[in-house]
């Protein structure tokens, strides 16, 4: 079945420490995102692509890095000036273009700081 | 910018019939879609108005007036399985959707 892979299901970040979050899909899809979301709070957007070798910044993108390297993979790192890492980081895809293209999302990332 | 309102929490019965209402001011609007997400997981697409009007899926209805800046969805014959949050999102130019703060539904029996 197609679908959106995140992983690790559960992060812990360390002091000082960047890590990456892992987004594959096999969807076929052109574009993806990531978005963080806080507790009770709804989803804010970090970065997202549209094509292969391209992203833009969201809403809240100091802090994060990503890559698009490939079309079904847009992995998520969490840098260590990212002072509040601590949410849930969901990543999503969707066909693009206009019209209703409804993005679809992985299970999502959980990050705490040690 | 974009923002968004929806009211934080609604309680209801099984059974019952609620609306949850969303407002919005945006600089460049496609349309408006729900998600649906449970405690712990993923959201999942519900429903999209691109245009102005009622759109039905099943017990869930959305509408939406681009005039007013302002749609519903509509549950109905809630069971206890809609317990859940609801957010509205606004879709902007490269498929940029920009979420509300989401409504938590509570269904009581």
């Amino acid at each position: 079945d197609g679908g959106i892979t995140q992983s690790p299901k559960y992060l812990f970040r360390k002091e000082g420490q960047n890590v990456t979050l892992s987004c594959e899909q096999n969807l076929n899809h052109d574009a993806m995102y990531w978005y963080r979301q806080d507790p009770g709070q709804g989803l804010r957007l970090i970065y997202y692509s549209q094509i292969v070798n391209d992203f833009q910044k969201g809403d809240i993108a100091e802090g994060y890095s990503v890559s698009r390297e490939k079309k079904e993979s847009f992995p998520l790192t969490v840098t260590s000036a990212q002072k509040n890492p601590t949410a849930f980081y969901l990543c999503a895809s969707t066909l693009g273009g206009t019209g209703n293209q409804p993005q679809h999302f992985g299970d999502g990332t959980r990050l705490s700081i040690l | 910018g974009q923002s968004l309102e929806q009211p934080s929490e609604v309680t209801a019965v099984e059974g019952a019939i609620v609306q949850i209402n969303c407002t919005y001011q945006t600089s460049g609007f496609y349309g408006l879609s729900w998600y649906q997400q449970h405690d712990g997981g993923a959201p999942t697409f519900l429903s999209y108005n691109g245009l102005d009007g009622l759109e039905e899926t099943g017990r869930f209805s959305s509408f939406l007036s681009r005039s007013d800046s302002y749609g519903y969805l509509l549950l109905q014959e809630l069971q206890m399985k809609d317990s859940a949050s609801y957010f509205c999102a606004v879709k902007a130019a490269g498929n940029k959707l920009t979420f509300g703060g989401g409504t938590r539904v509570l269904v009581k029996p």
